[in-house]
């Protein structure tokens, strides 16, 4: 069974700093989808960014960025520039590709704190 | 841009009684899922649905739940009788479809609270 892991449970970041998350995942399947998603206080989960195992470019969107390392299983998230409206709980979530698997499995999460 | 949108956003329930759960997910998705969150653990998948079928669920996901699309809006997630341990955030999702590239997309979910 696939794993995901997030090993801060709490992370703070000085308005305008750069900020980075981490995951680990563990699996034996050689392609699949990773996630990371956002849920502020509204508690609407926000799709942040999405990187595809085969593809070794990592994920950029915007001010958010991925490191993906597949060798070691770690998929970090850094948020350049942060800003208040990105204080919320992080969620990185692995997804298997393959015929008639949709779920995500899900992290415990990081709760992000922006200091103005 | 369009949304998942769950309702109500917060039920109360009292133990051993039905409740129904509503979502309305994007109109032209096919495929539409029930996520719970216990407060402060992660995000649990409980079943996905195509085709007016359940696709895959989980071993949460027992006799007690069921999902409907009683229309073509609609999709429901019931429990027959709630117990304590449901208390939890329920998170409807929808994707379009289930090829590479199609991400979920949530709504905002509802916080079943069972006393």
């Amino acid at each position: 069974a696939q794993t995901v892991t997030q090993s801060q449970p709490e992370m703070s970041v000085q308005e305008a700093e750069t900020v980075t998350l981490s995951c680990t995942y563990d699996t034996s399947e050689s392609d699949y989808y990773l996630f990371w998603y956002k849920q502020p206080p509204s508690r609407q989960m926000i799709l942040v960014i999405r990187q595809e195992a085969y593809k070794q470019q990592n994920a950029t969107e915007n001010r958010f960025s991925v490191n993906f390392q597949k060798a070691a299983k770690s998929f970090s998230l850094k948020i350049s520039d942060s800003q208040l409206g990105d204080a919320a709980m992080y969620f990185c979530a692995y997804r298997r590709i393959g015929a008639g698997s949709y779920q995500l499995t899900f992290g415990k999460g990081t709760k992000l704190s922006v200091i103005p | 841009e369009p949304e998942v949108t769950q309702t109500p956003s917060h039920q109360v329930t009292q133990m051993g009684q039905e409740v129904i759960l509503r979502c309305v997910p994007i109109s032209n998705h096919l495929y539409f899922y029930w996520y719970r969150q216990i407060l402060g653990q992660k995000v649990e998948f409980l079943v996905s649905f195509y085709n007016n079928e359940i696709s895959e669920k989980s071993e949460i996901f027992d006799d007690q739940f069921s999902v409907e699309r009683p229309d073509g809006s609609n999709f429901t997630l019931k429990i027959r009788s709630t117990k304590l341990e449901d208390s939890a955030m329920y998170f409807c999702a929808s994707s379009l479809d289930r090829v590479r590239d199609s991400p979920l997309h949530f709504g905002n979910g509802t916080r079943l609270t069972v006393t």
